[in-house]
């Protein structure tokens, strides 16, 4: 399976500021999936990536909030800006080939301020 | 609509007893079920899965389930626990053909013993 590789692991900031969040595989891959995880729930779709193509967001996300950018088939960024407390969670990114199970990297950890 | 429910929240086990962490789902398609693991501080990890081929699905680390169904059920075994076990547990659910959209269970966390 792929490996995924996130940046930052980890991360505290102060609200009103924003952060982009890196998601790097090791092969090529059509689509790339961004999750978040709020503390002690469970995970949450924001959006589907595919190379190209602007980002299909789920409903409650936007693309203003949560910016996204696939600019080839290994890579991908998602943008958490203007923070607040609430956006405090595990953001996670995913790969996935047609009829094939995601493959999870180890998420990003923020925190607001 | 698809849709899982994770029956327990929290299942507690002694290091060495059976492990049963219940799902059920709900799905308008012929779906696929995946059970992924947790570790504290880690991303999520594939178990197992199922798409429509054995019901039995034998996945990493001694873990199986059975898809039954008749119940809407997908429950995850394992014979004898491990305290390296003690992790949260996520049912899946998706539609089996081309790129899958997951709709994830609420979790249950396994607590092992000694």
């Amino acid at each position: 399976s792929a490996v995924i590789s996130q940046k930052p692991s980890r991360d505290i900031c102060q609200r009103g500021t924003s952060l982009t969040i890196q998601c790097q595989v090791d092969s090529q891959v059509t689509m790339m999936f961004w999750y978040r995880q709020q503390p002690g729930q469970s995970l949450t779709l924001i959006a589907t990536a595919n190379q190209g193509s602007e980002a299909t967001y789920e409903s409650g996300f936007v693309i203003d909030k949560f910016p996204i950018s696939r600019p080839n088939l290994t890579f991908s960024t998602l943008t958490v800006s203007n923070m607040s407390p609430e956006d405090s969670s595990i953001y996670l990114c995913s790969v996935g080939g047609e009829n094939q199970p995601q493959h999870f990297g180890d998420g990003t950890r923020l925190s607001i301020l | 609509a698809q849709s899982v429910t994770q029956l327990d929240s929290h299942v507690s086990v002694s290091e060495g007893t059976p492990v049963l962490l219940r799902c059920n789902y709900s799905s308008s398609y012929s779906p696929s079920l995946f059970w992924y693991v947790q570790h504290p501080n880690k991303g999520l990890q594939l178990l197992l899965k199922y798409t429509s081929a054995a019901t039995l699905v034998k996945g990493i680390n001694g873990f199986e389930a059975e898809f039954k169904k008749s119940e809407t059920s997908f429950h995850l075994t394992k014979p004898s626990a491990h305290m390296s076990d003690a992790a949260e547990y996520f049912c899946v659910v998706s539609e089996n053909t081309g790129f899958q959209k997951l709709v994830f269970g609420t979790g249950t966390r396994l607590l092992v013993s000694p």
